[in-house]
């Protein structure tokens, strides 16, 4: 069961890029790596997702190594409304649920 | 869009109480998953079912039993609620198999004293 651990918390100011690693060194094959954002009293909502490289969205980037033991978020030019929890999740629901680990989230912070 | 509802945004009961959290989806998904979000912890899997009365076990199973009847509805049962029960609980589908990504409802708050 792969493992995640994720930095706690993150602040940035208003037009930066932001970027924010995952690593999952035991991470299995068939593991999907995915990315969710979360406000207060709100479930948390799909960003993007990846298996190997690069991803790009109209949102965020999600960029994978090749050995797929981490995998790094990346939002262009934030603003306060990025301000949220941000989860990463690695898993593959295909043999059961016990496949899927959450890490325990990165508080973004955007400030003026 | 795709709506997952949760029965009740805020929930108080009490110790020994058996507990129904219901959870209901809209868009044919096979597979619905519970989780509970302490702080700290991050999301933990508690059951997760991929088809109508199928169910697979989580991270932290214990003290809570799940019942799909039908496609749309996953219910979470706690069975004799404890006050480390206490926590804020999702529910989310999906459909098909891989890491197909998650719809979350909002969450149920629990509170059981």
């Amino acid at each position: 069961l792969a493992k995640t651990t994720q930095p706690i918390s993150m602040d940035s100011y208003e037009g930066q890029e932001v970027n924010i690693t995952c690593s999952h060194n035991n991470i299995a094959t068939n593991d999907y790596i995915t990315w969710y954002q979360q406000f207060p009293s709100q479930g948390p909502r799909f960003i993007i997702q990846g298996y190997k490289t690069k991803v790009t969205n109209e949102v965020a980037s999600l960029f994978i190594p090749a050995d797929r033991k981490s995998s790094t978020l990346s939002l262009p030019r934030v603003s306060l409304s990025d301000t949220a929890v941000y989860y990463c999740l690695v898993g593959d629901i295909g043999g059961g649920g016990n496949k899927l680990t959450f890490g325990t989230g990165t508080q973004l912070k955007v400030e003026l | 869009d795709v709506k997952v509802t949760q029965s009740s945004r805020y929930l108080v009961k009490r110790t020994g109480e058996k507990v129904f959290l219901e959870c209901v989806q809209d868009m044919d998904h096979e597979n619905m998953f519970w989780y509970r979000q302490d702080p700290g912890l991050g999301l933990r899997l508690i059951y997760f079912s991929y088809d109508v009365k199928m169910k697979e076990k989580g991270d932290i199973p214990e003290g809570y039993s799940v019942s799909r009847e039908k496609k749309e509805r996953f219910s979470l049962i706690l069975e004799s609620a404890s006050t480390n029960q206490t926590s804020m609980y999702l529910c989310a589908s999906s459909w098909g198999q891989g890491g197909q990504p998650q719809h979350f409802g909002d969450g149920t708050r629990l509170s059981i004293l």
